[in-house]
């Protein structure tokens, strides 16, 4: 069983509000994402990190920012939430290369109102 | 750049038929290729991957999937349904020899399986 884990799961908010969705992991592993996925839709890679201090931008383009201070930890903040933010988003972790596993979240789901 | 196509946004099958979920994949390689399925309300659990050993790939709840090049395929099956197994399947492709996991999703297939 994955060891990853988001909080909150579901999470409804006004627009103009700041929110952070967050993501941990106790696997120890170096590399994290970030995923969009709206419904019906596949899911779309908008951050990931290397490791510490490391944080690229997906392809899929975000206003969302994210932060690795810590291994097992990758959150993802929006300053401005607006409705258009309004999606489930998951988190990911791997260690290794790309024929690897991904472990994945359970996701948050935000709704923007 | 790689792309994943799904036929079907959704399968309907009654219990104990077959399954059969199709992934064409496009890249200038062949590149690693994996099966995921979500249940609702849930993260994406791996069912199987090809990592260009056995081009027939066997993967949890009796799923497999066969790699075919000359096709650029990667359909998956399983030989009787259960109702378990009801939820969305997404074909996913990883460009080999990078230092990380950056999947590249198909837009998934439901699967709904009747009595």
């Amino acid at each position: 069983e994955a060891d990853i884990y988001q909080t909150p799961r579901y999470l409804v908010i006004g627009t103009g509000k700041k929110i952070t969705l967050e993501c941990s992991q106790t696997m120890g592993h170096d590399k994290m994402y970030w995923y969009q996925q709206d419904p019906g839709m596949e899911l779309h890679l908008i951050h990931y990190s290397y490791g510490v201090n490391s944080t690229e931008k997906g392809d899929l383009s975000s206003e969302s920012t994210v932060s690795r201070i810590r291994t097992e930890h990758f959150p993802l903040t929006l300053e401005s939430a607006r409705p258009s933010h309004t999606s489930q988003y998951l988190c990911a972790s791997s260690q290794g290369h790309s024929n690897t596993e991904a472990f994945f979240g359970q996701g948050t789901r935000l709704t923007v109102v | 750049a790689q792309s994943v196509t799904q036929l079907g946004s959704h399968v309907s099958v009654s219990e104990g038929a077959l399954v059969l979920l199709r992934c064409n994949y496009s890249s200038s390689v062949p590149p690693y290729l994996f099966w995921y399925v979500q249940y609702p309300n849930q993260g994406l659990q791996l069912l199987l991957k090809y990592t260009s050993a056995a081009t027939l790939v066997k993967g949890i709840n009796g799923f497999e999937a066969e790699f075919k090049k000359s096709e650029t395929s990667f359909h998956l099956t399983k030989p009787s349904a259960h109702m378990s197994d009801a939820a969305e399947y997404f074909c996913a492709v990883s460009a080999r020899n990078t230092g990380f996991q950056k999947l590249v999703f198909g837009t998934g297939t439901r699967l709904l399986v009747s009595p």
